[in-house]
């Protein structure tokens, strides 16, 4: 069965630091991989999706992820993270195959000014 | 377009009252879901609909029953709800075939069980 790790539960930040959330999937096939953002009290958007292509993807608001194939993991980046970045984020993989994403069970991120 | 909206916003029931959350969506896709998410657990999926007229259980189907009542259309029903179900229920909707393969999420339901 296809799962998503996400190896941190809460990350605390000042502005301007650096970002990296981790998200690791398990699944043999071809797969399609997203970010989500939630900010608070609000609903999920999408920050960034990877189909095919140039592993290395761009999203909205700076920030960026890179695909590995070979570890399975679709890390999201962002060089100087700000204050408006506090939110919770999600990855989630669908398999080509499939119909519904599978998410990971999501990093807290608050960034202190 | 409003993209995906969902009702009620909030909804407080007492355990074994039922009701429904409606959801809607004017993009034209064809499939719909039902997630709930809870603190520490993210996003898990209840049902789904691939198309109009079909429907299909997801990770946690148990005490919900769903309705694809037209393509825009996609409900989920609590016959008798339980503490356990107290959640935050989000709708989401593709359109399959072509290059986006993208879920679009409405605001959510505030779902209390007392």
């Amino acid at each position: 069965a296809q799962s998503v790790s996400q190896h941190n539960h809460h990350v605390i930040l000042s502005e301007a630091a650096s970002l990296e959330l981790g998200c690791n999937y398990s699944y043999g096939g071809t797969v399609n991989l997203f970010w989500y953002v939630q900010y608070p009290g609000q609903h999920l958007q999408l920050l960034l999706k990877y189909f095919s292509g140039d592993p290395l993807v761009k999203g909205i608001k700076g920030f960026e992820a890179e695909f590995i194939k070979s570890k399975f993991s679709f890390n999201l980046r962002k060089p100087s993270v700000q204050w408006s970045d506090t939110a919770e984020y999600f990855c989630a993989v669908k398999g080509q195959a499939g119909t519904a994403l599978i998410f990971g069970k999501g990093t807290t991120l608050s960034v202190s000014s | 377009n409003a993209g995906v909206t969902q009702t009620p916003k909030f909804q407080v029931l007492k355990t074994g009252q039922s009701m429904t959350l409606q959801c809607a969506q004017d993009m034209n896709h064809n499939s719909m879901y039902w997630y709930r998410q809870d603190p520490g657990m993210g996003l898990r999926l209840i049902y789904y609909s691939a198309s109009e007229g079909t429907t299909d259980k997801g990770e946690v189907p148990n005490g919900y029953n769903v309705s694809r009542l037209n393509k825009r259309e996609f409900s989920l029903r609590l016959e008798s709800a339980a503490p356990s179900q107290t959640s935050v229920y989000f709708c989401a909707s593709r359109r399959t075939g072509g290059a986006d393969d993208t879920q679009y999420f409405g605001p959510g339901t505030r779902l209390t069980v007392l």
